[in-house]
């Protein structure tokens, strides 16, 4: 039982354009949300989180989007440059300091 | 954020054996966990190491296959145990700090490969 999807296996941004890159989630219990970016022979490096408290939270060229009544968050990248080319994966967790639940990863290839 | 390292990087091991996995920390954390990623695949828990007592282990995970261990508050080890090919991923160890335990950090990851 997948509880946490990312069905866009792929994304491929013009530098320059905004990267969209989506998650759904079926457990109602999770209340806080991570995404992580993920470079090949390298852990993943966290990069922002929102609590279900929240719809919105915004760090740099980073944002998350929470749509609790959809089960649906995404993640806005804004504008996108080469270095942002990764695999990149939502993460859910009933409590902080919990397990996460990971999705598939999608990858964002940047290009020039 | 906490620094992590982990040890190996990688390795190559043969069917039946047995590898061990360290995760060093340079700072106290409350929870430390360990998560797999199989090729083409997602990271999975694995386990919560707990300071002091045993792992709690998650569905499909057994000690008998991935005993851990935490003696203190910045190291923990995981063995993959009677290695098969099956057991091919990476192996990552990931934090929760005292201050900020509102994220996980990841160490780098163990690259292993069964033959």
């Amino acid at each position: 039982d997948q509880q946490v999807k990312q069905n866009s296996p792929s994304l491929s941004v013009q530098e320059g354009r905004i990267s969209i890159l989506n998650c759904d989630y079926t457990n109602s219990m999770f209340d806080y949300f991570l995404w992580y970016k993920k470079y090949p022979a390298e852990g993943p490096t966290f990069l922002i989180s929102i609590s279900s408290i929240k719809d919105k939270n915004e760090d740099g060229r980073f944002t998350v989007f929470l749509n609790k009544s959809a089960k649906h968050l995404s993640l806005h990248i804004v504008p996108s440059q080469p270095g942002d080319s990764a695999v990149y994966f939502c993460a859910a967790s009933v409590r902080k300091a919990q397990k996460l639940v990971f999705g598939q990863g999608t990858r964002l290839t940047i290009n020039p | 954020s906490a620094v992590i390292s982990q040890k190996p990087s990688r390795d190559i091991c043969q069917r039946g054996t047995s590898l061990t996995i360290q995760c060093q920390v340079d700072s106290q954390v409350t929870m430390m966990f360990w998560y797999r990623q199989q090729p083409g695949q997602s990271l999975t828990l694995i386990a919560t190491a707990n300071q002091g007592s045993e792992a709690t282990y998650e569905s499909g995970f057994v000690i008998d296959k991935f005993p851990i261990s935490r003696p203190n508050l910045t190291f923990s080890t995981l063995t993959v145990s009677n290695m098969s090919p099956e057991d091919s991923s990476i192996y990552l160890c990931s934090v929760e700090e005292w201050v900020a335990a509102d994220t996980q950090y990841f160490g780098p990851g163990t690259r292993l490969t069964v033959l």
